[in-house]
């Protein structure tokens, strides 16, 4: 049973464009939602976060947009680079009491 | 400022055949994890430690055992290799879990370790 479903698989964005990542849940005790960006031959690493107490949190062209009664949240990246191409993971936690589930990821390639 | 070292990077090895990787991070992390990645499975919690002398199943601990000695240090075995274990294998750090602060449940990944199981 996936805990967190994260849609599309592959994302074509052309340079400047909005790049749209889509992750939903089920357990309604998670309430620390990150994303984590992950580049060829690297580890991932966190690019933001949020918690259900808020609907947006945004840092840089990076935006989550979090909608709790749909029990879904997503990652917009605004004017999106080539340099943004990479792979991104939603993920979800019940903090104190479970580690992190990732969703499957997506893969976002921005071409010029 | 290592942050977390994996070894080693690559390995092949035969089916039956046992191994051990090894997870060091210099950032004094209460908490650590294995994980695989796969193609189109996303990452995958092997085990994880909650602190020195500790150790937890996740998700897909079968065939795996680990060991948590030392805070720093976090391996995880493979006592019988299977093909099905072909993968690349994650460690990760946490000072903890996302608690009152967010910045406490940051995962600090390392490089990965590519295995091959033929």
């Amino acid at each position: 049973q996936q805990q967190v479903k994260q849609s599309p698989q592959s994302l074509i964005v052309q340079k400047g464009g909005i790049s749209i990542i889509n992750c939903a849940y089920e357990n309604t005790a998670f309430d620390y939602f990150p994303w984590y960006q992950q580049f060829p031959g690297k580890g991932p690493a966190l690019l933001i976060a949020i918690r259900p107490d808020v609907s947006e949190k945004k840092e840089g062209r990076f935006t989550i947009s979090f909608n709790k009664s749909a029990k879904q949240f997503s990652l917009h990246i605004m004017d999106s680079q080539p340099g943004d191409s990479a792979t991104y993971f939603c993920a979800a936690e019940n903090s104190g009491n479970t580690p992190l589930v990732f969703g499957k990821g997506t893969r976002l390639s921005v071409i010029a | 400022n290592a942050g977390v070292t994996q070894t080693p990077k690559f390995r092949v090895l035969k089916t039956g055949q046992s191994m051990t990787l090894l997870c060091a991070q210099d950032m004094n992390h209460e908490y650590m994890y294995w994980y695989r990645q796969d193609p189109g499975m996303g990452l995958r919690l092997i085990h994880y430690s909650v602190g020195e002398g500790t150790t937890a199943k996740g998700e897909v601990p079968d065939g795996y055992n680990v060991s948590r000695l030392k805070k720093q240090n976090f391996l995880l075995g493979l006592e019988s290799a299977a093909p099905s274990q072909t993968s690349v294998y994650f460690c990760a750090s946490s000072l903890g879990t996302s608690g009152r602060y967010l910045n406490t449940g940051e995962l600090f990944f390392g490089e990965g370790s590519r295995l091959t199981v033929l």
